[in-house]
């Protein structure tokens, strides 16, 4: 069955440096979204991603998808305490169904 | 334009006993999913539900059950609670759930129930 990795799980950056996400799976999807999800919320859709190539961006958060590689990451640029939050990759696994990475914790320290 | 709705947000049973979440999609919406939150297990999905039919479900056993009403509205049931189903359990709705339209098939998903078993 199709499994999605998420490194690192943890990550603990200072305000406005620079950090990647990468959230890998194991065999072929044709799309990935991205969420973020608040302690004690639900999740929040970031982006979707469709084709091999893709790119998206929304403020300081750029996501990029390499199917061939099976991988996609979250790059976060100059980070601001508002970014600390829970970060899930998802796949489609089949018809009607998403397989979520293992989350990454993300917190920015001032 | 309301989100997903789910009730009750927070429920407390005891093993054994059987519990009922309701989610109300987004207005339009057809396609409801359900997935499972644990800090041991991260999200993982139950089943799906479209026009009062599920069309895929996830590896969970028997005792996990669901199903749609007409309104599109859906319902989860747990029969014979075990301490390891205390979870969150979020509902994601759709508009189609049709993978060939990727973008009417993105979820939004709802607050969640927190369901702790003791």
């Amino acid at each position: 069955e199709l499994k999605v990795e998420q490194n690192p799980l943890f990550l603990s950056m200072q305000e406005g440096k620079n950090y990647t996400i990468y959230c890998n799976y194991s065999t072929t999807s044709d799309r990935l979204y991205w969420y973020r999800q608040d302690p004690g919320k639900s999740l929040e859709s970031l982006f979707v991603l469709l084709s091999n190539g893709a790119v998206k961006q929304e403020g300081r958060l750029m996501a990029s998808l390499d199917t061939k590689a099976r991988l996609s990451t979250l790059h976060i640029t100059a980070a601001v305490h508002d970014l600390s939050a829970t970060y899930f990759c998802a796949v489609r696994a089949g018809t009607y169904k998403y397989i979520f990475g293992t989350g990454t914790r993300l917190k920015v320290l001032a | 334009k309301a989100g997903v709705t789910q009730t009750p947000r927070y429920l407390i049973k005891t093993r054994g006993q059987q519990v009922t979440l309701s989610c109300s999609p987004i207005s339009g919406h057809r396609s409801v999913s359900w997935y499972q939150q644990t800090p041991g297990q991260g999200l993982q999905f139950l089943f799906e539900y479209f026009s009062e039919t599920q069309r895929n479900k996830g590896n969970f056993p028997g005792r996990f059950s669901g199903r749609q009403f007409s309104n599109s509205r859906s319902e989860m049931n747990v029969s014979t609670l075990e301490l390891g189903d205390s979870a969150l359990y979020l509902c994601a709705s759709s508009l189609t759930g049709d993978p060939s339209r990727p973008l009417r098939n993105e979820q939004f998903f709802g607050p969640g129930t927190r369901l702790t078993v003791l």
